[in-house]
């Protein structure tokens, strides 16, 4: 079936340093890619999508590429603030029939200190 | 995107007794959806609800713990009945999820049973 296998956090990193979260997938024919923040006491945000293989989402300095060949999309920022401290989840969907349900990773915790 | 409103925001509340949890968007959708998030945990998917069906529960969710109403096009409920600690998490509600499309979140609704 169906999964996403997300880097393990915590990740801690200081301000301006460089970010890297890994997700890989398992699934079959095309599904579509997600990557969603939630900041402390708050609900899920979409931060950015890719649909096919080679797109590249981008949102608020955040980059993922849909890779297809290494089954990856992850996600990087070149310089993060104190304010992109959150959990990070990566999800897809396999755009199959009528079910569009989404398959989650565990969730990566990023801290920024200043 | 679809804006959703969620209510309560939060709740404490007895063991043995129940909650229900509203969610109201601001556009017609045909797809609803209910997740369980435990602390520090992913999402768990509780069951779709379409307007006009019984909800469709995943494996592990029964309605007779999680009944859901679908009214109308905008809204739906989720109860949590006879709580018990174990049932404290947060619980979101979502919409959309179509072709190559995201789903957008409210808020959640964080549940403490004491």
């Amino acid at each position: 079936g169906n999964s996403v296998t997300q880097m393990e956090g915590p990740v801690t990193l200081s301000e301006e340093a460089f970010l890297t979260i890994n997700c890989t997938y398992t699934a079959t024919g095309y599904p579509s890619l997600f990557w969603y923040v939630q900041y402390p006491g708050e609900g899920l945000q979409l931060l950015l999508k890719a649909t096919k293989a080679d797109d590249k989402g981008s949102n608020k300095g955040f980059e993922a590429t849909y890779r297809k060949e290494t089954t990856s999309f992850h996600l990087e920022k070149g310089s993060v603030q104190v304010s992109d401290s959150a959990v990070y989840f990566c999800a897809l969907s396999d755009n199959a029939g009528n079910n569009r349900k989404l398959i989650w990773g565990l969730g990566t915790s990023l801290a920024v200190n200043p | 995107s679809a804006v959703i409103s969620q209510k309560p925001s939060r709740d404490i509340c007895q063991r043995g007794t129940s909650l229900t949890i509203q969610c109201q968007v601001d556009s017609q959708v045909t797809m609803m959806f209910w997740y369980r998030q435990q602390p520090g945990q992913s999402l768990t998917l509780i069951a779709t609800a379409n307007q006009g069906s019984e909800a469709t529960y995943e494996s592990g969710f029964v309605i007779d713990k999680f009944p859901i109403s679908r009214p109308n096009l905008t809204f739906s409920t989720l109860t949590v009945s006879n709580m018990s600690p174990e049932d404290s998490s947060i619980y979101l509600c979502s919409v959309g999820g179509g072709l190559n499309q995201p789903q957008h979140f409210g808020d959640g609704t964080r549940l403490s049973i004491l």
